[in-house]
Order: structure tokens, then sequence, then C-alpha cells
């Protein structure tokens, strides 16, 4: 089974600063791949980044950077350069290749406040 | 491009009533799954499915069924609703694999029982 833990209490961060969000994982998977979602107060879902379990180099889109520690077991968000408009809730997601592990397990969330 | 379309947005039930969820992609995914969003629990699957015919149980089934007859339409039926069945509810699809398979979400249905 797969399991993703994401403990961090609300986070909080100086507009304009760089701020990490947490994640760790679990799977007994070789393949998988890994995932960050943004829910801003209005409720969407909003993908940020994707992280495959054999990718080399870790992902980064923009502003949003995924520092993955496979040894470790951890994928954890890295935003740089702080915008009021990140305050949001985080998740961390994970899925495997085939079966039961196909699915897309996701961590309890993490909320970040951006501080002006 | 509809993307994933979920309806309705709000629903009130009484207690015992029965109610069917809809989702619908437009984006030929394989896979299709309902979530439940409650305070601090994060995004709990219900049930999922990876294709037309097979559906599966996630975390937290009890008091709801699903059916995938085409690819497109993945409804969520309530069948007794209950006030632990209040929360909110998200439709997700995607491609099956680990590869870039990222979700795309509907907009969420907020439902109430009382």
């Amino acid at each position: 089974a797969q399991k993703i833990t994401q403990t961090q209490p609300g986070m909080f961060v100086q507009e304009k600063e760089a701020v990490t969000l947490d994640c760790t994982y679990d799977t007994s998977d070789q393949s998988y791949g890994l995932f960050w979602y943004k829910q801003p107060s209005s409720g969407e879902m909003i993908f940020l980044i994707y992280q495959g379990s054999y990718d080399e180099q870790n992902a980064t889109e923009g502003r949003y950077s995924l520092n993955f520690q496979k040894a470790r077991k951890s994928a954890n968000l890295v935003i740089s350069a702080s915008q009021l408009g990140d305050s949001a809730m985080y998740f961390c997601a994970m899925r495997g290749p085939t079966g039961a592990n196909s699915k897309l397990t996701f961590g309890k969330g993490i909320t970040l406040s951006v501080r002006p | 491009n509809a993307g994933v379309t979920q309806t309705p947005k709000f629903q009130v039930l009484k207690t015992g009533q029965s109610m069917t969820l809809q989702c619908a992609q437009d984006m030929n995914h394989e896979y299709m799954s309902w979530y439940r969003q409650d305070p601090g629990m994060g995004l709990r699957l219900i049930h999922y499915s990876v294709g037309a015919g097979i559906t599966d149980q996630g975390e937290v089934p009890n008091g709801y069924n699903v059916s995938r007859s085409t690819t497109e339409d993945f409804p969520l039926r309530l069948l007794s609703a209950a006030p632990s069945q209040t929360s909110v509810y998200f439709c997700a699809s995607s491609y099956l694999g680990v590869r870039y398979t990222e979700a795309f979400f509907g907009q969420g249905t907020r439902l109430t029982v009382v």
C-alpha cells in the first residue's frame, strides 16, 4: 500500500521569501509518480508539479521546484519568491504503475499563509 | 475543451434521501475517481475506476455506489444519505501510469445532509 505523510502544521512565510513544504511517502513500487497540488480558498484543485521516480533531475516549474530525495522517500515542494497569491492549502500525492497502486493517493495537506 | 464536469455544485439532502453526483470527462482518460474532503483529513478516496466496466473501492467506500458504463462518465450514488456524508466531493480523472499522469479535477460538490 502507498502512503503520503504531510505533518507540518500551518506554515507562514514572508512575501518574497522561499518556503519548503514537506512530504514523505511510502510505496513498494519501484516506478511511481509524485505530484503537488494547490487548493486556494476558492476550492479548486490546481496541479503544480510532477516528479517521476526514475527522473535524475529535480522537477522545476517556474517558481516551484521539487526537492526529490529517493533514498529518504521525500518529495518536498519549494516555492521561491513567495507571493500573496500563494496562500493556499498544498497537497502532495503519489501513484504507482498498476493495480491497486495505480490510484492517486493524497496526503492531508499543508496550509501556507504568505505575510505581506 | 470542457475537462471534468461535475454537477451539482451545491446540494442539501435530508437524512435517508438518495442522490447521484454526476461526473463526466472529455479527455478519454482511463482513470476516474471520487474523493471526499473533510477538514484536517485531506482528500480521501471513495471509489475509483481504471476503465469502463471496472471499479474498485478506495479508503472510505461505505454508503456510496459507483458504476462506469462508458469511458466518459463516472456517477457517484449516495444510497441513503447520513449526516456523516456532509462533505465536499471531488471527481478527478487522468491517464493511467506514472509518467505525467496528473489528475484533472471537477469544481467540487458541497453536500450537506441534515
